[in-house]
């Protein structure tokens, strides 16, 4: 069965610090997608990235950055000099494919507080 | 812009009183999922829509149920909430249902059972 496991359950930083968010992920699929997505207090779900088995590189957006490593199944995400607006809770998300259908398996998210 | 909108932003319903909750999106998409998300958890599929083709997860329970009338409009109705129904709920759409394909969610219902 896929899993997605997010260890750090939630984290404190002080704004300008940089922090990252581990996603370690168990798959048999050689074909798979992986994402990221942000909840703020708000509620909706805000799509940050995806990313496919096939690509390695790492990606860099603004103050966000991505670190996709195959070989410890891991995709993990960076950001740079937080900011208060960075308050969220950051879900990492593993797509299936089960019964013809993409099935997101979502890991059980980190919440970030970023304080002044 | 294009988007998914949810209504009501908030809903408060008495246990065991029918309710239903509404999804509409310009995207265009051809899917559109339904999330139970309670606190603190991550989003849990409910069902969703390939276009009039429902699918139903297999531990949705009963109590669960979707319409979608048209390409751009999907509800959700609870025929009898239980407190243990109070959650958000989120609907997604995707324009197809492959691997690759992505989510995007809508704002949320916050369901509140008295």
């Amino acid at each position: 069965a896929q899993k997605v496991t997010q260890a750090q359950t939630e984290i404190s930083v002080v704004e300008k610090e940089d922090v990252t968010l581990d996603c370690v992920y168990e798959t048999r699929d050689t074909t798979y997608y992986l994402f990221w997505y942000k909840q703020p207090p708000s509620g909706e779900l805000v799509f940050l990235i995806r990313r496919n088995s096939f690509d390695e590189q790492n990606e860099i957006s603004g103050r966000y950055s991505w670190n996709f490593q195959k070989s410890t199944s891991s995709f993990n995400f960076t950001i740079t000099a937080s900011q208060v607006v960075d308050s969220a809770v950051y879900f990492c998300a593993l797509s299936e494919v089960m019964t013809g259908f993409q099935k997101l398996v979502f890991g059980t998210g980190t919440r970030l507080l970023v304080s002044p | 812009d294009a988007m998914v909108i949810q209504n009501p932003r908030y809903q408060v319903t008495q246990f065991g009183k029918p309710v239903t909750l509404s999804c509409s999106q310009t995207l265009n998409h051809n899917v559109m999922y339904w999330y139970q998300q309670k606190s603190s958890q991550a989003p849990k599929l409910l069902f969703h829509y390939y276009d009039k083709d429902f699918n139903n997860e297999a531990d949705t329970p009963d109590n669960f149920q979707s319409r979608r009338p048209n390409t751009s409009f999907c509800f959700l109705d609870i025929r009898s909430p239980g407190l243990g129904d109070a959650a958000m709920y989120l609907c997604a759409t995707s324009r197809d249902r492959g691997n690759s394909d992505t989510q995007y969610f809508g704002p949320g219902t916050r369901l509140t059972v008295l």
